[in-house]
C-alpha cells in the first residue's frame, strides 16, 4: 500500500491564481481530511469527510473547496490564492471518524507569491 | 468552542530526564486523545493513543493519562533521547456538528545531550 500520497509537494502561486492539491489513499479509509500547518499555529482542520459525497468545513474552510466523488480520492482547490494560505498541507485519512490512527501524507508546501 | 489547548510550546530538558506535555479539551463527548510525533520536515505519526474509558495507558518510555473529570490529559517521555527531539501534538475528536479531529498548537521538544 502506498498509503496517503499528495501532489505536488512544492508549488508557487501567484496571488490570484488557483490551483488543486491532489490526495489519494488505498487503504479503503472512510475518513479524509485537509489540514494546514503554520508556525506555532499546530495543524489546522480545513475542511473533511466521513464518506464518498459528504463533507463538511472544518476551523478554516473559508478560501478552499473540497469534493469526495470517490472513498480514493480528496481534492482540495485554492479558488483564488493570497499570501496568508501560504502553508504546509496536509492530507489525511482513517478507518473511521473516531478511535483509530490518522495517517497523513508527505505534506505540500505551498508558497502564495 | 472546539478547542484544545497545549503546553507549554517550547520544552528543553537534558537527556535522561523526564518531558511532561499537556493538553486541555472542551468537549465533555470526546472519547479518543492521541498524541503525534513530528520530525522536521516530515509528516506526523501517531506515537501512543487513549480511549476515555482508562485513565493510563503506556508503552515503553511514553505514557498518557487522562482525566476526563477536569478534560486534561498529559503526555510523558521518560529517559530522554536526543532522538526525542521533536514536535508533539495532542488532539482530541470533536462531536459537535460532525466529528472532527481538532490538534493542540503543538511543543517543541529539545533534548539536549
Amino acid at each position: 500500500n502506498a498509503g496517503v500520497t499528495q501532489t505536488p509537494k512544492f508549488q508557487v502561486l501567484k496571488t490570484g491564481q488557483s490551483m488543486t492539491l491532489q490526495c489519494a489513499q488505498d487503504m479503503n479509509h472512510e475518513y479524509m481530511s485537509w489540514y494546514r500547518q503554520d508556525p506555532g499555529m499546530g495543524l489546522r482542520l480545513i475542511h473533511y469527510s466521513v464518506g464518498a459525497g459528504i463533507t463538511d468545513q472544518g476551523e478554516v474552510p473559508n478560501g478552499y473547496n473540497v469534493s469526495r466523488s470517490t472513498t480514493e480520492d480528496f481534492p482540495l482547490r485554492l479558488l483564488s490564492a493570497a499570501p496568508s494560505q501560504t502553508s504546509v498541507y496536509f492530507c489525511a485519512s482513517s478507518p473511521r471518524v473516531t478511535g483509530n490512527t490518522i495517517y497523513f501524507g508527505e505534506g505540500s508546501w505551498l508558497t502564495v507569491v | 468552542g472546539e478547542n484544545v489547548e497545549q503546553h507549554p510550546s517550547t520544552l528543553s530538558v537534558q537527556e535522561g530526564d523526564s518531558a511532561v506535555i499537556k493538553c486541555t479539551y472542551s468537549d465533555s463527548a470526546s472519547n479518543y486523545f492521541p498524541w503525534y510525533k513530528q520530525e522536521l520536515g516530515k509528516r506526523p505519526q501517531l506515537i501512543i493513543d487513549i480511549r476515555s474509558n482508562v485513565g493510563e495507558k503506556k508503552d515503553q518510555r511514553i505514557a498518557v493519562t487522562l482525566n476526563k473529570t477536569a478534560k486534561h490529559f498529559s503526555l510523558h517521555i521518560t529517559e530522554t533521547q536526543p532522538e526525542d527531539s521533536a514536535v508533539y501534538f495532542c488532539a482530541a475528536i470533536y462531536h459537535t456538528g460532525g466529528f472532527k479531529t481538532i490538534f493542540g498548537a503543538g511543543t517543541r521538544l529539545f533534548v539536549k545531550a
